[in-house]
């Protein structure tokens, strides 16, 4: 079945420090989402990308849809203690509404 | 006012039991949705309904059966609960708009540990 890897698996960061991440594919797929989720909650949707090539933002998260539509990075400039949590990419395949969720990044940040 | 809501939030039980777990959304949304993440927190989904109707189904055990009642609500029983479903079990909905699937809003989850 569709497998999405996320890396890195984890991160411990400073505080004010950039942080990047990435999702691949060994499948294409037409919609790529980034959801971020704290511990005790569900997933929240950060960034949705409906277009290969496509970079969005968000406040201070940018993300990227790769052009071969087989992977995309999601950058969080500046961090801030309330980043932490673990942000998961997602995949969506043309027409339906099954999402394929990546293997997630935990991010914690440092004082 | 809480969008995707999920009863009861833990979920402790014996192996053998049956048990449910139940999910509503204020949204007005057409597809509800179940997720289970396990322990090293990887989603992955099980059910997801369109008004009212199965449309994914994901080689789920049969012991697992979703319910809806109606557009609004989507709950899940599970039979002769075993060690390896302890999990937390997340449920979400979406509208589906054109062709694209609008956003999933997720519940906030249910742990269910099962002994």
């Amino acid at each position: 079945g569709q497998q999405l890897n996320q890396s890195p698996q984890s991160m411990f960061i400073q505080e004010g420090e950039d942080v990047s991440m990435n999702c691949t594919s060994s499948s294409i797929f037409n919609t790529w989402l980034w959801y971020k989720q704290e511990p005790g909650e569900g997933p929240v949707l950060l960034i949705a990308l409906y277009k290969a090539g496509e970079l969005t933002s968000n406040g201070r998260l940018t993300a990227q849809f790769g052009i071969t539509r087989k992977d995309s990075f999601l950058n969080i400039s500046a961090s801030i203690p309330s980043d932490v949590g673990i942000y998961f990419c997602a995949g969506l395949t043309g027409g339906g509404n099954k999402l394929t969720f990546g293997t997630g990044t935990q991010l914690k940040v440092e004082l | 006012d809480t969008a995707v809501s999920q009863t009861p939030k833990y979920l402790v039980t014996q192996m053998g039991n049956d048990k449910s777990i139940k999910c509503e959304q204020n949204l007005g949304h057409d597809t509800m949705y179940w997720y289970k993440q396990d322990s090293k927190k990887f989603l992955k989904i099980m059910f997801s309904y369109n008004n009212k109707e199965l449309i994914i189904n994901e080689t789920v055990p049969n012991r697992f059966s979703p319910k809806s009642p109606d557009k609004a609500h989507l709950n899940l029983h599970i039979n002769s609960l075993e060690l390896g479903d302890s999990a937390v079990y997340f449920c979400a909905s979406s509208k589906i708009a054109g062709g694209y699937t609008d956003t999933q809003y997720f519940g906030p989850g249910t742990r269910l540990t099962v002994l």
